[in-house]
């Protein structure tokens, strides 16, 4: 069964840290494009970073950029969001993400459950 | 800038079909989209690719009640036959050179 399972989320003080991780199984880990994607109270999805297949090439969104490092052990099918200088505005549900390997395609096409990540004092 | 546009609602009735739009910002009008739905408080589940064309490719297990469709710039999902279940938000995805994005979501309600 392919299943993507994000671990890691927490209560944390602005200003402090958290590492999200998501533990892949049912497919080939290190063919894929991954992503993380988050979803804030009430509010819609938005990409935050993705990481190519041997993780040399990262892509972030501007607001996270400089203070969240995306990673991946394809050793250890598992993915990883480390996340510094946190403020409220952070404060959401942090979801991983396939990317499609067809042709000229980058859907998300398998997600995880999510983790929920709360930025308050 | 690579933007996507959706009604924040839509709405109709048990058995009834709905077509819910996502349109390209200008000069983007050749692009392929993605669509999912997330029901509340779970993760989201992709449903379809859909290509400027109209052809669509749907992913594992999505019912044939479900359906894509392109016109100019807009990418269409429409659902046949609806069902109680069918009532989620709905996000269309799309994706660039160093960008991914999302529309605001459309939330439909099965009267």
């Amino acid at each position: 069964e392919v299943q993507l399972v994000e671990s890691g989320g927490g209560l944390v003080q602005p200003g402090g840290s958290l590492r999200l991780s998501c533990a892949v199984s049912g497919f080939t880990f290190s063919n894929y494009l991954m992503s993380w994607v988050r979803q804030a109270p009430g509010k819609g999805l938005e990409w935050v970073a993705n990481i190519d297949q041997d993780g040399n090439e990262k892509l972030y969104v501007g607001s996270v950029m400089g203070r969240f490092t995306v990673s991946r052990d394809n050793a250890k099918n598992s993915l990883f969001l480390h996340m510094n200088s946190l403020t409220a505005e952070d404060t959401a549900v942090y979801y991983c993400a396939r990317e499609s390997s067809a042709p000229l395609t980058r859907a998300f096409d398998i997600w995880g459950q999510g983790t929920a990540v709360t930025v308050s004092s | 800038q690579l933007v996507l546009t959706q009604s924040p609602s839509a709405s109709a009735s048990l058995g009834a079909s709905v077509k819910l739009t996502c349109t390209l910002s200008s000069g983007h009008s050749s692009y392929a989209i993605a669509w999912h739905q997330q029901h509340p408080e779970k993760g989201p589940r992709y449903l379809m690719n859909v290509k400027r064309d109209g052809t669509y490719t749907k992913g594992d297990g999505v019912p044939d009640r479900f359906s894509g469709s392109s016109s100019g710039a807009e990418r269409h999902l429409t659902i046949s036959s609806l069902q109680s279940e069918d009532e989620a938000d709905y996000y269309c995805q799309t994706w660039g050179t160093g960008i991914r994005v999302f529309g605001g979501g459309t939330k439909l309600t099965v009267l």
